[in-house]
């Protein structure tokens, strides 16, 4: 069964340095998201990526995030210059919006530690 | 950001028996609903979902019920298993107002004991 995969899964940074994280996902899906969430807080959206361009963003997602679609597999978020507070864990998910069904398929996560 | 409420912050049921999880919401644009499963440390994994044109919503031991007049949907697992054992995420998408965001509930624990 396909699945979204995200690298890495554990990333260890300290406050200031960007971050790039990875995600591959489903092939033939074509709406990407990303999700991030806070120990012992809900998963929040962040941004939805369709035809290369942002579809939708949060209040959260402001000028310090960014992603990008580089090739036809990956899809990355950055973090320009994390803070404590960008600790959390990061899910990627994709959806086939053919479907009428929506399903947004997640990956494992990357758990992502500010210090 | 309280628009979907799971109360209930944990449930436990014997093996068998149902497993009943409930899921609030307030706003009256979302127009569907999913109910993701999560391990420790994994992905949330998606389990079922309904449209606001369905009250009910079966897959085999999964069905969900949506009262649209209450905002209300529930998740009822039928017969519960250990290996049901997991966060279980309420989540809503208001598909004529934005694409793409979901937005969850706080999640229940779920305990089968064998």
């Amino acid at each position: 069964e396909p699945e979204v995969t995200q690298t890495p899964s554990h990333q260890v940074t300290q406050m200031g340095q960007e971050v790039i994280l990875r995600c591959v996902p489903i092939s033939n899906h074509l709406y990407f998201y990303w999700y991030r969430q806070i120990l012992g807080q809900k998963v929040e959206f962040l941004v939805s990526f369709y035809n290369n361009e942002i579809s939708e963003k949060s209040e959260i997602f402001d000028d310090q995030f960014s992603v990008e679609r580089p090739d036809g597999s990956n899809f990355t978020l950055k973090i320009r210059s994390t803070k404590l507070e960008d600790s959390a864990m990061y899910f990627c998910a994709s959806s086939d919006p053919s479907r009428i069904q929506e399903t947004q398929y997640f990956g494992p996560g990357t758990r992502l530690l500010v210090l | 950001d309280q628009q979907v409420k799971q109360n209930s912050p944990s449930l436990s049921v014997q093996e068998g028996r149902i497993s009943i999880l409930n899921c609030d919401y307030t706003n009256s644009m979302f127009d569907y609903f999913l109910w993701y499963k999560k391990y420790p440390a994994e992905g949330p994994t998606f389990l079922i979902s309904i449209s606001s044109i369905k009250d009910k919503n079966e897959d085999g031991r999964f069905t969900v019920f949506l009262n649209k007049s209450a905002k209300h949907l529930s998740l009822h697992i039928v017969p519960s298993q250990p290996g049901d054992s997991a966060v279980y995420f309420c989540a809503a998408y208001a598909g004529g107002t934005s694409y793409g965001k979901l937005t969850f509930g706080q999640g229940t624990i779920l305990t089968v004991h064998p």
